[in-house]
């Protein structure tokens, strides 16, 4: 059981490129999220998805868009990268609201030069 | 600025010894949890405590919680170099259930 999946673990980009980032759980859950870790802030929240077909922004959505393209699958994307934008970047999913547990995926370095 | 705030933000001991970290927030909670975090990994629930629960246990963990002071503690008892890691308080405030997370204490448990 892999729990929540995240692609790729290392990514180094440079200034104006564009990236997706992948994630997929496997525990049937409904909700699903995107955290950006930085040194010293904790973890903020990007984007969030309550279920199947819906999005909403989190704290920190500016200069990212989201895509849940099914129960199992929720992707960031950076359209184009901004040295603001070196984080680590963690999916997590829940059964429902997040009033209950997350589950994390393992993270996303990612570094924009 | 963050609704959550742990303290101290690092913490040394030797094995046997018990940690207590400390969790201040500044808005009425839903409820409050507790995740670690080891170096390079993602975070992993630790325990839940609920708005009108005081206290929990969980094998070495205590949590409690004090809404007057508007503020938590996670005790953990008889450290072992294995619980070295980030510890990360984390509250829900709205209706929906949205997490947010403090800056954690980092805990060091030397052999």
């Amino acid at each position: 059981n892999a729990g929540v999946t995240q692609t790729p673990k290392f990514q180094v980009l440079k200034t104006g490129q564009s990236m997706t980032l992948q994630c997929a759980q496997d525990m049937n859950h409904n909700s699903m999220y995107w955290y950006r870790q930085d040194p010293g802030m904790g973890l903020r929240l990007i984007y969030y998805s309550a279920s199947e077909g819906t999005t909403d922004k989190g704290e920190v959505p500016n200069g990212y868009n989201v895509s849940r393209l099914n129960k199992r699958e929720f992707s960031l994307r950076l359209e184009s990268a901004a040295p603001s934008q070196t984080s680590v970047y963690f999916c997590a999913s829940s059964e429902s609201r997040a009033k209950e547990k997350l589950f994390f995926g393992s993270g996303t370095q990612l570094s924009v030069l | 600025s963050q609704q959550g705030e742990e303290d101290p933000q690092a913490l040394s001991i030797q094995e046997g010894e018990n940690a207590t970290m400390n969790c201040s927030y500044k808005t009425s909670i839903n409820n409050l949890q507790w995740y670690r975090q080891n170096s390079g990994r993602g975070l992993v629930h630790l325990i839940l405590i609920r708005s009108n629960e005081r206290e929990k246990h969980s094998g070495r963990l205590r949590v409690t919680l004090d809404t007057s002071k508007k503020s938590s503690s996670l005790l953990i008892t008889a450290s072992r170099a294995a619980d070295t890691a980030s510890y990360f308080c984390a509250t829900v405030t709205d209706s929906w259930g949205k997490l947010q997370f403090g800056a954690g204490t980092q805990v060091v448990v030397t052999p």
